[in-house]
C-alpha cells in the first residue's frame, strides 16, 4: 500500500540558509501535518492543512512557512536556519479531518550546521 | 489543553513475554482519540493502535492491546509475546476534538523499551 512520502530523507543547510521539505500524502488523503522532533524530544505539532487550507497552526516559528497544493502535496519552506532547527521534521496524513489514524512519512532529517 | 503523560522513560523485557506500556492523559474535551506509536532507531513513526473516547470496547490490533480506563484516564499499550524486533521508542498520543478525529497529535514523552533475548 502507498504510504506518505517526504522528500529528501536528509538535508544538511548551513545557518541563515533556507530549506524546503516536501510531502506527498497517501492517495485520497486530503489532510496533511506537520510535525518537529528534536533530539530526543517528542513530536511537536506544527502546522495542518485540509483540503488546501490552513486548519490548524500549532508552535511554528515565523521563518517557517507552509502550504498544500491542488494534488494534495505539501511543502513546509524554512527559512533563515537556526541551529536550533536542526529536528527531524515529519509528515502525516489522514483522509479528511474526522478520522481514526494519522499515517506519518519516514521524516525528513535536517541538520543545520 | 491536552497532556499525555508517560512515566517510563525506559522498560525492558524478556522475549516472548507481554509488557505494558503505561499513559495518562488529560483533557477537558469529552471526545477525544488516543494512539499508540512505534519509534525504532530508523526514525520512523509507524501507527499501531487507535481508540475512540466513545468506543466501547478496547481496541485491538493482531499483538497490540489498549487497555482503556476512561475514568482513570488511562491507555496502556499492552504487547504480547514480544519480539526482538519490538525494541523501539513507543510514543502515547492523543487527538483533540471530535470523536474520531486525526487532528493534530499531542505526543507523551515516549517510553523506550527494549527487549532481551
Amino acid at each position: 500500500a502507498a504510504g506518505v512520502i517526504q522528500s529528501p530523507r536528509h538535508l544538511i543547510k548551513e545557518k541563515r540558509e533556507t530549506a524546503t521539505l516536501k510531502c506527498y500524502p497517501i492517495p485520497r488523503h486530503d489532510t496533511v501535518y506537520w510535525y518537529q522532533q528534536g533530539p530526543g524530544q517528542d513530536p511537536q505539532f506544527l502546522i495542518s492543512f485540509y483540503e488546501k487550507m490552513q486548519s490548524d497552526k500549532g508552535s511554528i516559528p515565523d521563518r517557517f512557512s507552509a502550504q498544500q497544493f491542488s494534488d494534495y502535496h505539501s511543502e513546509l519552506n524554512m527559512s533563515s536556519l537556526e541551529l536550533g532547527d536542526s529536528a527531524l521534521y515529519f509528515c502525516a496524513s489522514s483522509p479528511g479531518q474526522g478520522n481514526t489514524e494519522a499515517f506519518f512519512g519516514q521524516g525528513t532529517r535536517l541538520t543545520v550546521v | 489543553a491536552q497532556k499525555i503523560t508517560q512515566t517510563q522513560p525506559g522498560m525492558f523485557v524478556q522475549e516472548k513475554e507481554a509488557v505494558t506500556l503505561d499513559c495518562t492523559y488529560d483533557t477537558s474535551d469529552p471526545s477525544y482519540g488516543l494512539f499508540w506509536y512505534k519509534q525504532p532507531s530508523s526514525g520512523e513513526m509507524i501507527f499501531l493502535i487507535y481508540q475512540g473516547s466513545y468506543d466501547q470496547q478496547n481496541a485491538t490490533e493482531g499483538r497490540y492491546s489498549l487497555n482503556f480506563q476512561k475514568a482513570r484516564k488511562s491507555a496502556n499499550l499492552v504487547i504480547s509475546a514480544s519480539q526482538l524486533g519490538d525494541s523501539a521508542m513507543y510514543f502515547c498520543a492523543m487527538s483533540a476534538g471530535w470523536s474520531g478525529s486525526a487532528r493534530q497529535l499531542t505526543f507523551g514523552s515516549g517510553t523506550q523499551l527494549t527487549v532481551l533475548p
